[in-house]
C-alpha cells in the first residue's frame, strides 16, 4: 500500500497568514492527489483533486500543487474559517485508498 | 443537492454485529461507485470498502476482511455495509462517501454514524 505522510501534524497560525502544508507519497503517484478539510464533528470536505485542480465553490485562496511524490496544499491568507485539520488522499494505486495522518491548522 | 445520510450505529458488544445504511439523494445513485471510510476517536480517515455502481467490483481493507460486507440497492438508492465480528477498534465513525464521476477521489460525504464497541 502506497503511504502518505504529511507535515507538520500540527502548527498554530494568524488569520492572514500564508501556510503550507506537505504531502510526501512513499512511491510516485503521478497528479492522483486530494486535499480535504474537516472541522471537529464534521464530515470531510473536498477542496483540491488532481493534485492542483479546486473543487467547485473552494475559495480561490486554496492552491495545491506537485506530482510524483511531493505535493503541497496552500491557503495564501488564512481566515478563522480555515481553522480545521486537512487531510491528502492518494488515488492512484487502490484497494487501498490511503490518507495522510492529518495536519491541524489552529489558532495562535 | 447530493446528500448522503448514514443510520445504524450505536454501541455493541464485542463480537457483535451492526448493520449501516447510507441513503442517497440529489443524484443518480445507480451511476456511481461509492465507499465507506472511518474515523476512529481522535484519529484519522482510514478507507474501510468500496463497491462499484454495478456492485460488480467491491474492495476492502485488510482490517475489515472477512468480517464486513458492502452492498447496495440502487432501486432504493442505498448503500450498506454489514459488519459482524466487531472489535473494539472498529469503534468509529462511519462515513459513506461517493466516487467523483469518472474519479477515484471522494467528492461528497454523509455526516457519519457512530460505531462504539464495547462491554
Amino acid at each position: 500500500a502506497i503511504r502518505m505522510t504529511q507535515s507538520p501534524s500540527s502548527f498554530s497560525a494568524s488569520t492572514g497568514d500564508r501556510v503550507t502544508i506537505t504531502c510526501r507519497a512513499s512511491q510516485g503517484i503521478s497528479s492522483y492527489l486530494a486535499w480535504y478539510q474537516q472541522k471537529p464533528g464534521k464530515a470531510p470536505k473536498l477542496l483540491i483533486y488532481a493534485a492542483s485542480t479546486l473543487q467547485s465553490g473552494v475559495p480561490s485562496r486554496f492552491s495545491g500543487s506537485g506530482s510524483g511524490t511531493d505535493f503541497t496544499l496552500t491557503i495564501s491568507c488564512l481566515q478563522s474559517e480555515d481553522f480545521a485539520t486537512y487531510y491528502c488522499q492518494q488515488y492512484y494505486s487502490y484497494p487501498p485508498w490511503t490518507f495522510g495522518q492529518g495536519t491541524k491548522v489552529e489558532i495562535k | 443537492e447530493v446528500q448522503l445520510v448514514e443510520s445504524g450505529g450505536g454501541l455493541v458488544k464485542p463480537g457483535g454485529s451492526l448493520r449501516l445504511s447510507c441513503a442517497a439523494s440529489g443524484f443518480t445513485f445507480s451511476s456511481y461507485s461509492m465507499n465507506w471510510v472511518r474515523q476512529a476517536p481522535g484519529k484519522g480517515l482510514e478507507w474501510v470498502s468500496s463497491i462499484s455502481s454495478s456492485s460488480s467490483y467491491i474492495y476492502y481493507a485488510d482490517s475489515v476482511k472477512g468480517r464486513f460486507t458492502i452492498s447496495r440497492d440502487n432501486a432504493k438508492n442505498s448503500l450498506y455495509l454489514q459488519m459482524n465480528s466487531l472489535r473494539a477498534e472498529d469503534t468509529a465513525v462511519y462515513y459513506c462517501a461517493r466516487n467523483a464521476p469518472g474519479a477515484n477521489y471522494f467528492d461528497y460525504w454523509g455526516q457519519g454514524t457512530l460505531v462504539t464497541v464495547s462491554s
